[in-house]
């Protein structure tokens, strides 16, 4: 069964150090997204999009996070400079998006960042 | 936009008993609702969807009701077995290209 890729499945920083994680969605999957999920608190989505085109950005903090799908396959998120408080599990998920009428979501096994 | 909430947020019961969650959200358009069960460490699976054009739906020992009018919707869990452990979240969208808003989550804890 195909699932989403995610790497690395864990990641120690320094504060003020950039950082990146990688995706690989569902083949033929059009839609991805980019979720944080701080510990106890259900995910949020950070950037969603549509093959290589941003739907949703609007709760991306822009001035230190940035995402790209340049092919509109695999997607790179990034933060620099990091801080303490982005510590969290980042999810990414994947959905067929053109060719569903609905939104069903599959997620990886997400990428979980301490800042020290 | 969407605003999801989820109650309670911890939920402890005997095995065998059922255990009900129950979302609400804030945007009418919302026509797709779907669960997903988190295991500890692991990533968040579906376990079962419902569409804005019926109002129940159920597989196995899970079932989910929504009501459009209330803008509510819950997950029922029959037969609770010590394997349904697990934070369960319910998620609002307006279906495909829409961004989804997860609940905060709800801890289960099935006791033997």
């Amino acid at each position: 069964e195909a699932e989403v890729a995610q790497s690395p499945r864990y990641k120690i920083t320094e504060k003020s150090q950039a950082v990146a994680f990688w995706c690989d969605p569902i083949s033929g999957h059009a839609t991805l997204y980019w979720y944080r999920q701080i510990l106890g608190q259900g995910p949020e989505l950070l950037v969603q999009f549509q093959d290589e085109s941003v739907v949703d950005d609007s709760q991306l903090p822009k001035d230190r996070f940035s995402a790209e799908r340049l092919k509109g396959v695999d997607s790179t998120l990034k933060i620099q400079p990091a801080e303490l408080g982005d510590s969290a599990m980042y999810l990414c998920a994947s959905s067929a998006g053109r060719t569903s009428s609905y939104n069903e979501q599959f997620f990886g096994p997400g990428t979980r960042l301490t800042v020290l | 936009g969407e605003n999801v909430e989820q109650h309670p947020s911890t939920l402890s019961v005997q095995e065998g008993d059922s255990a009900v969650i129950k979302c609400t959200y804030s945007d009418s358009a919302s026509n797709y609702f779907p669960w997903y069960k988190q295991e500890l460490g692991k990533r968040p699976q579906l376990i079962i969807d419902i569409r804005s054009n019926v109002g129940e739906k159920k597989d196995q020992r899970i079932a989910v009701t929504l009501n459009k009018t209330a803008k509510h919707f819950s997950l029922h869990i029959t037969e609770t077995q010590p394997e349904d452990s697990a934070v369960y979240f319910c998620a609002a969208s307006r279906g495909a290209n829409n961004d989804m808003r997860f609940g905060a989550g709800t801890r289960l804890t099935v006791k033997p």
